[in-house]
Order: structure tokens, then sequence, then C-alpha cells
């Protein structure tokens, strides 16, 4: 079964450090690869996607995410983090079962930033 | 364009009380989702749709039943709500190129619901 997993759940940080949030997927499949954030309150956004070509990917408010197919991963990064990166985010993969596609979710990471 | 609108926004339910969600889109998209959001879980898929007329079960499809008799709207409901059903409920649209590609998903603002 495809399954997706995220081995930070807490995250702290201080503004200005890097971050790196790890992500696993599991599936055997051509892979469509997504991480979406959720701020406080608000529902998800897409912050960057993966469907093929160029393993590094770059997003929205300077983050930006690396495929490695052989580790079966996609990790996001951001150089230098801001206190308005508190959120929590999320890592998918595209499940094409029964004839359709549907995301599966990581559990999520909690990310807070302090100033 | 609204995207994707929910409501309510919130709701307190008894034990063994009844309530429609509502989701509308307004992209003209072909699927529709519904999920629940538990900490420390995740999104769950509860229910789907690929197009008008047509339901399947997602991962947890238990105590909930949805329908999409339109195009833009995608309601779920909740026969004899349990405590066990107290989440955040989250809707999303999406659609395929012509190719089959999958694009992402557009997620709406969500329904926090408690059950007592």
């Amino acid at each position: 079964a495809q399954s997706v997993s995220q081995h930070n759940h807490h995250v702290i940080l201080s503004e200005a450090a890097s971050l790196e949030l790890g992500c696993n997927y599991s599936y055997g499949g051509t892979v469509n690869l997504f991480w979406y954030v959720q701020y406080p309150g608000q529902h998800l956004q897409l912050l960057l996607k993966y469907f093929s070509g160029d393993p590094l990917v770059k997003g929205i408010k300077g983050f930006e995410a690396e495929f490695i197919k052989s580790k079966f991963s996609f990790n996001l990064r951001k150089p230098s983090v801001q206190w308005s990166d508190t959120a929590e985010y999320f890592c998918a993969v595209n499940s094409f079962s029964g004839g359709y596609n549907k995301l599966i979710f990581g559990a999520g990471t909690r990310l807070a930033v302090h100033p | 364009n609204a995207g994707v609108t929910q409501t309510p926004k919130f709701r307190v339910l008894k034990t063994g009380q009844s309530m429609t969600l509502l989701c509308a889109q307004d992209m003209n998209h072909e699927y529709m989702y519904w999920y629940r959001q538990d900490p420390g879980m995740g999104l769950r898929l509860i229910h789907y749709s690929v197009g008008e007329g047509t339901t399947a079960k997602g991962e947890v499809p238990d105590g909930y039943n949805v329908s999409r008799l339109k195009k833009q709207n995608f309601l779920l409901g909740l026969e004899s709500a349990a405590p066990s059903q107290t989440s955040v409920y989250f809707c999303a649209s999406s659609y395929s190129t012509s190719s089959g590609r999958f694009i992402e998903q557009f997620f709406g603002p969500g329904t926090r619901l408690t059950v007592l």
C-alpha cells in the first residue's frame, strides 16, 4: 500500500536558521509529489510539486524540495526561515488506484519559528 | 472566483444527531474529495468523487455518506454523529489534464466539528 512518512512531528527553529523536513514515500508507480503548508487557522496551500524533470523543485516563499528516487525521498528545504513560516507542513504523493487519482498525505510536521 | 468553499465553518453536535456539510467549487473541476484532519494523523480521505453522480469510498468512510448531484457541489453527511467524528473536515477539488496528468488539489477552509 502507498504511504508517506514524515520523520519530524515537531520542529522548533530560530529565525534565520536553515530548515530541512524529511519525507519518504512508498509507491511503486510513477510519482507525483507535493508539499502543502497550513498556516494557523487556514486551509492547505500548495508550496511546490514534482511531476518530472529537474529533481530540484523550487516553490513559493523561498522553499525548495529535492526528489531523490533512489532514496524514495522528497525533502523540503529553506535556507533561512522567518517567523511567518510557522505552520504545519504536509508531504503528499499521488496514488493512482482503481483508475483514479488520489493523494496520500503524511502525518505532518509542525514548525515553530521563534524571533 | 471563490475557489473551494465550505459551510458551515463550525458546528457542535450531540451524539446521535445528523448533519450535512456542503462543499462548493467554481473551477469546473471533475474530482472532489472529503478529508478529515486529526492531530498527528495528517489528512485521511473519507470519500471522493470523479464526476457528477459518482462517489467512491476512501480510507475512512464508515459513518459518512456523500452525494454529488451537481458537478460543483459535494455533500458529506453524518447520519448519527459520534464523538469519534470530532475533527476538522476539509473538502478539495482537482482535475486531470487530457493526458491523465494529475494536477494539485485545491482545498477549502475547513469545517471544525465537535460531537459531544
